[in-house]
């Protein structure tokens, strides 16, 4: 699976939008980009994936580039709930049932929303 | 909506013992994951169980062991504890690939603490 690159941490004022960015230079054609969040100690949270087109679900607009080496997860009006460790990760199609469907967790992005 | 459901939530132990953490996942999910997160670290994928079958095996000590039978609840069973193995375990579960998008689903952890 791709290597991401996120940045350590973020801030950003309740209400504005969010836009957290990622690299994914390595990823190969048939790879989703996956996003998921952790509020502190708390079980992660599936946020939207997408493969090459853009994303829009009730949580976040999934923005992705059109060589597809990076992508943007934005979060239209931020709330202070949404303080939290944002993980971007790469990871191929459930090609069978069962196999290769773990995700491999990077170094995400620290988002602080400041009232 | 039915969630994954682990327990105990916390469990204290001292070095040398033995701890069982159970998980059973949303109903109609047909795999099973397991990640052990030590603080301030990710999430790091240790095993998975698709069909009550071991489907893909991270870094697992050779001290733990998990199963999955047949109603489809796991358990993680962890010998010879510890200090480092002190951590949240959390458990996810994801829906057959003929359904599923590719996200999992992710139970809110289980705290081990080793004394």
């Amino acid at each position: 699976d791709a290597k991401t690159t996120q940045p350590t941490s973020m801030d950003c004022a309740e209400g504005r939008a969010a836009n957290l960015p990622c690299n994914h230079s390595t990823i190969s054609g048939n790879e989703y980009v996956y996003w998921y969040r952790q509020i502190h100690s708390q079980g992660p949270q599936y946020i939207i994936h997408g493969l090459k087109n853009n994303e829009t679900n009730e949580m976040a607009s999934l923005i992705i580039t059109e060589d597809r080496k990076s992508s943007t997860l934005i979060l239209p009006h931020a709330t202070l709930r949404d303080t939290a460790v944002y993980y971007c990760i790469v990871r191929g199609p459930t090609i069978n049932a069962g196999n290769n469907r773990k995700l491999i967790w990077g170094l995400g992005t620290s988002l602080a929303v400041n009232p | 909506a039915a969630g994954v459901i682990q327990s105990p939530r916390h469990l204290i132990k001292e070095k040398r013992e033995t701890a069982t953490l159970k998980c059973y996942p949303i109903p109609r999910h047909d795999t099973v994951y397991w990640y052990q997160q030590g603080p301030g670290q990710d999430p790091q994928f240790l095993i998975s169980f698709y069909e009550k079958m071991q489907s893909d095996k991270g870094s697992i000590p050779d001290r733990f062991s998990a199963q999955q039978f047949s109603d489809y609840h796991s358990e993680l069973n962890m010998s010879s504890l510890e200090l480092g193995d002190s951590a949240l375990y959390f458990c996810a579960s994801s829906r057959p690939s003929s359904v599923s998008t590719g996200e999992l689903f992710f139970g809110e952890g289980s705290r081990l603490t080793v004394l």
